[in-house]
């Protein structure tokens, strides 16, 4: 267990459909990352954010948005869903001054 | 941006030592990590390199050459539980970039 919390386990959806993801890093960590895992993509960074600030974009498509909110809590929300964004979503979080970032359970979001 | 390739499977025994390399060509460079995946669960973090040199934690051991773009992560006495894929990433400004993972299967 590395600290790191995701909701929910599984989503189910429809194409079309609007869905968000919730992660709460590790206690003390500043930074956290969005990253998708499909079969044929491998693990791909989407965002990162730092104390409430967005650090990093990744390969973010413009219908999916993140945000981190005072408490450190982040959300990614995928909206105008399409099959082929079926995947795996995982959060993960890094210490102040760390690189290392540890990775939540993840999301297992299906498209129908 | 970042190119990163290591091999797609690799079989061993158990009991046996199993190298897998990963050579990387990156515009800038910040150190360069090893993650275990089980299928369907969380990258597990392993090592972090980014001085030249070889790391050494219990039965996994990480090199890196920089001047060469090449890294292995070397596991040994081979255990079951340690069929797995294993991811190099390599850190770039702030953001990480993976490879396509080698698939380890050890044999009994």
């Amino acid at each position: 267990d590395s600290g790191v919390t995701q909701t929910p386990k599984h989503l189910i959806t429809a194409t079309g459909q609007r869905v968000t993801l919730r992660c709460s890093p590790r206690s003390g960590d500043l930074s956290v990352y969005w990253y998708q895992q499909s079969l044929d993509q491998g693990l791909q960074f989407l965002i990162q954010y730092y104390n409430g600030e967005e650090r990093a974009k990744g390969n973010i498509l413009e219908r999916f948005s993140a945000q981190q909110f005072p408490d450190l809590h982040s959300e990614l929300n995928l909206s105008s869903l399409e099959l082929g964004d079926s995947a795996l979503y995982f959060c993960a979080s890094s210490a102040p001054y760390s690189d290392t970032q540890y990775f939540g359970p993840g999301t297992r979001l299906t498209v129908l | 941006g970042q190119n990163i390739d290591q091999p797609t499977e690799m079989t061993a025994t158990e009991g046996a030592i199993v190298q897998i390399n990963c050579t990387y060509q990156t515009s800038g460079f910040n150190g360069l990590f090893w993650y275990q995946q089980h299928a369907g669960e969380a990258p597990t973090f392993l090592s972090y390199n980014v001085l030249d040199g070889l790391e050494e934690k219990g039965r996994f051991s990480s090199f890196l050459s920089r001047s060469k773009g090449y890294s292995y992560l070397l596991l040994k006495e081979l255990q079951m539980k340690d069929s797995a894929s294993y991811l190099c990433a390599v850190r770039s400004d702030y953001k990480l970039s993976f490879g396509a993972g080698t698939t380890v299967t050890v044999r009994a």
